[in-house]
């Protein structure tokens, strides 16, 4: 099994709807983030946390928020699509600070 | 400011071809975290190497190896002998632990059969 699980892997919605994404781990490890991917910007950090209490904002989080359930748990949430956010987005993990950071396999958004 | 610029957008190779890739950093911070992240087709994000701002050893794994020189600022990736397996785009990457990690924009490679 994935150590790195990403739920639902392909989504179409619709413009205004409310939509999450959901990460889960099997790594043990505490730090836990959100990218998205555009074609040829490369990733851009949306949210991430250092444990279950410990949640920090990245460098485009507006339209965007985050629950951290558990520790293995990270889910992203989309208040209201809009079509811009279209994109793959990417949950990573990681051990501790500098430690690498593993991927999940990705879900890819179209908002209509 | 934390900053990883890889100039080559794209990059095309006849297969069985060397191909270097090339990634510059920028960092205030003597401490840090050098990466490479291969992304087939396919999409999912596949980690391949870490290293430290204090070894500056080249490292060789199999057909794939790193070249660090902090002189010029460079964690350049040479695929030797390039296979059809090898088309992806690939990541750089640097965390000095003060901010969270960056990432360049990227390196499409296509090698051709």
């Amino acid at each position: 099994d994935a150590d790195v699980t990403q739920t639902p892997r392909n989504r179409i919605t619709k413009t205004g709807k409310r939509i999450m994404l959901e990460c889960s781990q099997t790594k043990g490890h505490d730090r836990m983030y959100w990218y998205r991917q555009d074609p040829g910007l490369g990733l851009q950090l949306i949210y991430y946390s250092f444990d279950v209490k410990d949640i920090n904002k990245g460098e485009i989080s507006d339209g965007y928020s985050v629950s951290r359930q558990a520790q293995a748990k990270f889910s992203l949430s989309l208040e209201s699509a809009i079509p811009n956010q279209t994109a793959l987005y990417f949950c990573a993990t990681a051990g501790g600070r500098v430690d690498t950071q593993y991927f999940g396999p990705g879900t890819r958004l179209t908002v209509l | 400011a934390q900053k990883v610029t890889q100039a080559q957008t794209e990059i095309s190779v006849v297969e069985k071809e060397d191909v270097t890739l090339d990634c510059v950093y920028e960092t205030r911070d003597t401490t840090y975290y050098l990466f490479w992240y291969k992304q087939p087709p396919s999409g999912e994000l596949v980690f391949l190497i870490r290293r430290n701002s204090f070894d500056e050893q080249n490292e060789i794994s199999g057909r794939y190896s790193w070249n660090f020189q902090k002189s010029t600022s460079s964690f350049n990736f040479t695929i030797t002998a390039s296979q059809v397996v090898d088309s992806a785009v690939y990541f750089c990457a640097l965390d000095s632990g003060n901010t969270p990690l960056v990432f360049g924009k990227g390196t499409r490679l296509s090698v051709i059969a």
